[in-house]
């Protein structure tokens, strides 16, 4: 069954540096999110991508959150200078066109710490 | 501002007994209701409700969708320790660009004791 790949699992960074969490989204589907998950608490939209471009965003996604798609696979979120609040599970997904919610998968996520 | 609520927080239950999980939201543009069961990691998907009164069914697990009362139900009957995760109901918006993006409740933990 096709799957959404997230690398890497676990990252430690220490405050103030910049990720990059990577994600392989299903080869054709068309629309890409990102979540997160702060431990014990709700699961949170970030962002969501199609077309090459952002269409829709929270408020935690602010100046600091970027996303691109750099080479037609890979879906990258890039944490410019992180903090120590945004240590939480980063999910990425993924959804086919026609398909609206159903369509959703997920990675099993990457493990951020802040120190 | 989108809201699901989930209850109860959590459950303890022994094999063989029967679960009911329930789901609340105030949501505008409803679009559908989603069900995922979370073990250690990613969400992965149950079940996928748009309209009211039909039952979803998937083995031991069902679904139904309330709109008028804005909630949903999830059952599992006969359980199983196998059952024993976090299950987030989540609820999603009619597209509006291509964002549709999802809101999720809390969970319920559910710990199944053999």
């Amino acid at each position: 069954e096709p799957e959404v790949t997230q690398t890497p699992s676990h990252q430690v960074t220490q405050m103030g540096q910049e990720v990059i969490l990577r994600c392989v989204p299903i080869s054709n589907h068309l629309y890409f999110y990102w979540y997160r998950q702060i431990l014990g608490q709700k699961v949170e939209f970030l962002v969501s991508f199609y077309n090459n471009e952002i269409s829709e965003k929270s408020e935690i996604f602010d100046d600091q959150f970027s996303v691109e798609r750099p080479d037609g696979s890979n879906f990258t979120l890039k944490i410019r200078s992180t903090k120590l609040e945004d240590s939480a599970m980063y999910f990425c997904a993924s959804r086919d066109r026609g398909t609206g919610n159903y369509g959703y998968t997920f990675g099993s996520g990457t493990r951020l710490t802040v120190v | 501002e989108d809201k699901v609520v989930q209850s109860p927080l959590s459950l303890v239950v022994h094999e063989g007994d029967t679960v009911t999980l329930n789901c609340s939201y105030e949501v505008t543009n409803f679009r559908s209701l989603l069900w995922y069961k979370q073990e250690k990691k990613a969400p992965t998907f149950l079940f996928m409700l748009t309209s009211s009164g039909i039952e979803k069914k998937s083995g031991r697990l069902s679904s139904i969708l309330d709109k008028k009362e804005l909630s949903s139900i999830l059952n599992i009957t006969a359980t199983q320790t196998g059952d024993s995760a976090i299950y987030l109901c989540a609820v999603g918006r009619a597209f509006l660009r291509a964002g549709n993006m999802l809101t999720f409740g809390g969970g319920t933990r559910l710990m199944v004791k053999p």
